[in-house]
């Protein structure tokens, strides 16, 4: 799989937007991009995926840049909730093994 | 709540100890894992089922044995374990492994020290 790169950490002010970016210079037109997130003492939760068109769901929206080589993760409004680790992964769309593969991520802080 | 259920949530073992860790997924998926998540590095995939059917193992030593009697329970039998062993051990599953399937739904890990 592609890599991504994502900056260490970022900080948000309750109610506010917040975009994340990621990188993935290398991606190939088969690679779904992924979004997770990292709760403290939690599992990583999904939040979104898409190939190639900006997608919305209830949690958050992702817009993907034309050439396919950056993605943005954007949460509307933060809260404090949202402070967590935020993981882009790259997914190979024709393998058929579970290999998704999680990097450092952006740690996200949000102050009140 | 996300449906997956691990067990027990923290565990202490010494070096010569046996012990397994449970997972139970009630979702209804036929894909589950195993990841490990020592502190300050990136969650590493250790194994991955398909229908009961192993489909990856990366490179783990033998010292970890996975089980999966059915789709919706996974074991990781421990044995003869290292302090470098101790970290974070997160269960995932989803529908299967077609990726527009794969959206994981992880548990809440067990947490595990081996002294």
């Amino acid at each position: 799989d592609a890599k991504t790169t994502q900056p260490n950490s970022m900080e948000s002010n309750e109610e506010e937007p917040v975009h994340l970016p990621c990188n993935h210079s290398t991606i190939s037109g088969t690679d779904y991009i992924h979004w997770y997130r990292q709760l403290p003492s939690q599992g990583p939760e999904y939040v979104i995926h898409g190939l190639t068109s900006n997608v919305n769901n209830r949690m958050a929206s992702l817009a993907i840049a034309e050439d396919r080589k950056s993605s943005t993760l954007i949460l509307h409004r933060a809260t404090l909730r949202d402070a967590a680790v935020y993981y882009c992964i790259l997914r190979f769309y024709g393998g058929s093994q579970g290999n998704l593969i999680f990097g450092k991520g952006t740690k996200l802080s949000v102050k009140p | 709540e996300t449906g997956v259920t691990q067990t027990p949530r923290h565990l202490v073992m010494g070096m010569t100890n046996k012990k397994s860790l449970k997972c139970e997924q009630h979702l209804g998926h036929n894909a589950m894992y195993w990841y490990k998540q020592s502190a300050k590095k990136p969650l590493e995939l250790m194994f991955v089922y398909n229908f009961k059917e192993q489909t990856e193992n990366n490179s783990v030593p033998s010292r970890f044995s996975p089980e999966c009697p059915n789709s919706s329970h996974l074991f990781l039998h421990l044995h003869t374990l290292q302090p470098e062993d101790s970290a974070l051990y997160l269960c995932a599953s989803s529908q299967d492994l077609r990726p527009l399937n794969e959206k994981l739904f992880f548990g809440s890990g067990t947490q595990l020290s081996v002294l």
